[in-house]
């Protein structure tokens, strides 16, 4: 079956310019996960939605960073004004009953 | 912070069995044992979970201690596509009380030789 799918899967913004990345969770799992993972290091978690509701937004590391899932199933990960440092990979993972995780293949972020 | 300690790098011979360390002796009652590995330029990759009994599916098998301080990732037949960061996670399961996040650590770097 279908995974999880996230888009753009390459991005080249400049210092300053917002983003705005897509992840599409496999159909009916309710929770849904945004992880950033910087160069040489393991994931790191940002975000958790259960369905529509953000439980926890711990691991976001700025007020530029915003996500939203609005009808509890895409999300969208918002940074504004993007810096060098937001360079990274950004990973959505969702998860049904079970809870085990399913990443999508990631959305490599490099800001100029 | 990660709760499991692997040894950063490893290697081993195609076609033969490779056996990932992992240490996790702070490990609760309630948490589980899972494992991931990431492929160079991939999302990480589900492989196997287990709570306490031995686990075995079509990638791999779990073997965790008795007192549940460490286990290991056994890939029985190592290929060349096997060579990946693999990371072994402890979590909690709690069936829509809130799912848990992952807290990844360093991983154990494995390299398959032909």
């Amino acid at each position: 079956g279908a995974g999880v799918s996230q888009s753009p899967r390459y991005k080249v913004a400049k210092r300053g310019q917002d983003v705005a990345l897509r992840c599409d969770p496999i159909s009916g799992h309710v929770s849904l996960f945004w992880y950033q993972q910087a160069l040489g290091q393991g994931p790191e978690f940002l975000t958790y939605f259960q369905n529509e509701a953000q439980l926890d937004k711990s691991g976001l590391p700025s007020d530029r960073f915003f996500a939203e899932r609005p009808e509890g199933s895409v999300s969208t990960l918002k940074i504004q004004r993007t810096q060098q440092e937001d360079s990274a990979v950004y990973l959505c993972a969702s998860s049904g009953f079970q809870e085990t995780q399913y990443f999508g293949p990631g959305t490599r972020l490099l800001v100029l | 912070d990660a709760k499991t300690t692997q040894p950063p790098s490893m290697d081993c011979a195609e076609g033969r069995a490779a056996n990932l360390p992992c240490n996790h002796s702070t490990i609760s009652g309630n948490e589980y044992v899972y494992w991931y590995r990431q492929i160079h330029s991939q999302g990480p990759q589900y492989i196997i979970h287990g709570l306490k009994n031995n686990e075995t599916n079509e990638m791999a098998s779990l073997i965790i201690t008795e007192d549940r301080k460490s286990s290991t990732l056994i890939l029985p037949h190592a290929t060349l596509r096997d060579t990946a960061v693999y990371y072994c996670i402890v979590r909690v399961e709690r069936f829509y009380q809130g799912a848990q996040k992952l807290v990844f650590g360093q991983g154990t770097r494995l390299t398959i030789n032909p």
